[in-house]
């Protein structure tokens, strides 16, 4: 049992460039997530899902894509990055509002940098 | 979901009781209040959970005061690895949200050797 886990750790990208971040998680959770972090910030949600098949608009979400095609898989993609989306990355997941298993399980994070 | 003050920074010896306040005085009556923390440059990690009564796991006790505007994360004995980001978090469970965490600045809490 691996939690969530996210592909890759770090990542340097051009600006203009593309691309996309993994997040896969083996718990069975309906409801996944996309976060970006920024330097002595909190949180700001980018992206969510709440089944297969959707996706919604968090806080932050422009300039950024997401995919839901399958259960376990939340995909986040930079179309043409820019130096703005310098962040570090966190994707977690979490069950339905059944009983108090509530929480929210996060990966170790994505270090991206746009130069 | 309500909003948190929190202080932005706390020190506390090691093997003390860690005492972490939260204002939330808009709280809803549905309006759970959440823990977790964050190690540096990892993910956040969840601690505890509470709507009116204190509660108590393996990791902290979570007090709460009888108005509900108000919050205590205890950690009773503090080590050096509980160096972290503290956020309180509050938010309903409402039936079909997405139930999406919301994250202020947070407490740093530094144990002292």
């Amino acid at each position: 049992n691996a939690g969530v886990t996210q592909t890759p750790k770090f990542r340097v990208l051009k600006t203009g460039q593309s691309m996309t971040l993994l997040c896969a998680q083996d718990m069975n959770h309906e409801y996944m997530y996309w976060y970006r972090q920024d330097p002595g910030m909190g949180l700001r949600l980018i992206h969510y899902s709440v089944g297969e098949g959707t996706t919604a608009k968090g806080e932050v979400p422009d300039g950024y894509n997401v995919s839901r095609l399958k259960k376990q898989n939340f995909l986040l993609g930079l179309e043409s990055a820019a130096p703005s989306q310098t962040s570090v990355y966190f994707c977690a997941s979490s069950l339905p509002r059944t009983g108090q298993n509530t929480e929210a399980f996060f990966g170790q994070g994505t270090r991206l940098t746009v130069v | 979901d309500a909003k948190t003050t929190q202080p932005p920074s706390m020190d506390c010896a090691e093997g003390r009781a860690a005492n972490l306040p939260c204002n939330h005085s808009t709280i809803s009556g549905n309006e759970y209040v959440y823990w977790y923390r964050q190690i540096h440059s990892q993910g956040p990690q969840y601690i505890i959970h509470g709507l009116k009564n204190n509660e108590t796991n393996e990791m902290a006790s979570l007090i709460i005061t009888e108005d509900r505007k108000s919050s205590t994360l205890i950690l009773p004995h503090a080590t050096l690895r509980d160096t972290a980001v503290y956020y309180c978090i509050v938010r309903a469970l409402n039936s079909g949200s997405a139930r999406q965490l919301t994250f202020g600045s947070g407490t740093q809490l530094t144990v002292l050797p």
